[in-house]
């Protein structure tokens, strides 16, 4: 079946200017996460979501930025007045429930001139 | 969480297995060891998980010692296509899933 999908893939931005990233978890999967990876470095933990609602916001890196699900499906994450740190491969997962293992999607290279 | 350490790289000859170690030492009783892999420029793989039985799926074979202080991912006939970062993640109920170096396979000709 279909696996996650993530859009766009690529996205160049100016500093100062919001973005918003897409994801389509696989569907019937509860669970959804974001995570970003910046060139050459592991993958860090943004935000989990279960159905609608987002009980694990730790990860964020500030409040420029948010996200939100809707329909238990997809997701946006966005990113206000960005940064030239900001610039990184942002990648979505989901799992059919919490406990379950992740599916990544392809990601999201976001770069910030 | 416990804490993992694999090789920072190795090599295998294409059609021979791959076996990659991995120490989690101070892995705790309710955690899994889930293997994963990062192909260049793509998303994480998810490729096999186990609590204590050795597991095996279509992709790999995860060998997981008695004490549960090692395991150690096996790719049957390694090809061209498994060169990839191969990430070894103990979890327990923590939600997001903690990549650290892993290591990085080169299957050669």
């Amino acid at each position: 079946g279909a696996g996650v999908s993530q859009s766009p893939s690529n996205k160049v931005t100016e500093k100062g200017k919001d973005v918003e990233l897409r994801c389509d978890p696989i569907s019937g999967h509860t669970a959804l996460y974001w995570y970003r990876q910046s060139l050459g470095q592991g993958l860090e933990f943004l935000i989990y979501f279960q159905g609608n609602s987002a009980p694990d916001k730790s990860g964020l890196p500030s409040d420029r930025f948010s996200a939100e699900r809707t329909g238990g499906s997809v997701s946006t994450l966005t990113i206000q007045r960005t940064q030239q740190e900001d610039s990184a491969v942002y990648l979505c997962a989901s799992s059919f429930q919490p406990s379950y293992e992740q599916y990544f999607g392809p990601g999201t290279r976001l770069t910030v001139t | 969480d416990a804490k993992t350490t694999q090789p920072p790289s190795m090599d295998c000859a294409e059609g021979r297995a791959a076996n990659l170690p991995c120490n989690h030492s101070t892995i705790s009783g309710n955690e899994y060891v889930y293997w994963y892999r990062q192909i260049h420029s793509q998303g994480p793989q998810y490729i096999i998980h186990g609590l204590k039985n050795n597991e095996t799926n279509e992709m790999a074979s995860l060998i997981i010692t008695e004490d549960r202080k090692s395991s150690t991912l096996i790719l049957p006939h390694a090809t061209l296509r498994d060169t990839a970062v191969y990430y070894c993640i103990p979890r327990g109920n923590n939600n997001d899933m903690r990549f650290g170096a892993g290591t990085r396979l080169t299957v050669k000709p």
